[in-house]
């Protein structure tokens, strides 16, 4: 199917263990995103990607890694998974930021006890 | 330090009527701004952009206003129908210096009332 895909759709997970969050998207957009979404905070930038082989921080990096070795995917790794960071979590994809805008994924809803 | 900001948590509107929702931003290098709605369980979509260059820009029943001055835009939604209940986030971006990151603020929830 094309469009962004983000898996799993909910994660529970325990205190210090790692999990990772899958993305992909079939456009072979250049761009992709990942933004964490929490009450009070809206959507805050996690890392983003210009290209594969490229990443860079955003606002809240802490806590986690990214990598993109093929275009089309882009994971987020949390190292090791602490309350704070239960949240939901939107991989988004663009040709060209802004003027595009971001296609958003559906979101993973990340529960860390 | 929130460089945008949506003060209204949420907003009530009767059908029919005019929506108006508000954001501020405190970045003058922002020059692209976008507003995009969420509904529960779904990631955000994108609804409408306005550049800095424009003081005015419209889509159908969504128009978007800038006051680079006042550091503040508005989103108007006439009229209001109970589909447009949702979750409306504004955003910019330095569109040509940061690579075109969006910045959100953080969110005002409308309910459109029959």
């Amino acid at each position: 199917d094309a469009g962004i895909t983000q898996s799993p759709r909910y994660k529970i997970t325990e205190t210090g263990r790692q999990v990772t969050l899958m993305c992909h998207q079939t456009w072979s957009h250049s761009y992709m995103f990942w933004y964490r979404q929490d009450l009070g905070h809206g959507l805050r930038l996690i890392y983003y990607s210009a290209a594969a082989d490229i990443t860079d921080k955003g606002e809240v990096p802490d806590g986690y890694v990214v990598s993109r070795s093929k275009t089309e995917n882009f994971p987020l790794t949390l190292e090791s998974a602490t309350r704070s960071q239960t949240s939901v979590y939107f991989c988004a994809s663009s040709p060209i930021p802004p003027n595009y805008g971001y296609t958003f994924g559906s979101g993973t809803r990340l529960t860390v006890v | 330090d929130q460089q945008v900001k949506q003060n209204s948590p949420s907003l009530s509107v009767q059908e029919g009527r005019i929506s108006i929702l508000n954001c501020d931003y405190t970045n003058s290098m922002f020059d692209y701004f976008l507003w995009y709605k969420k509904y529960p369980a779904e990631g955000p979509t994108f609804l409408i952009s306005i550049s800095s260059i424009k003081d005015k820009n419209e889509d159908g029943r969504f128009t978007v206003f800038l006051n680079k001055s006042a550091k503040h835009l508005s989103l108007h939604i006439v009229p209001s129908q109970p589909g447009d209940s949702a979750v409306y986030f504004c955003a910019a971006s330095e569109a040509y210096n940061q690579g075109g990151k969006l910045i959100f603020g953080q969110g005002t929830e409308l309910s459109v009332k029959p």
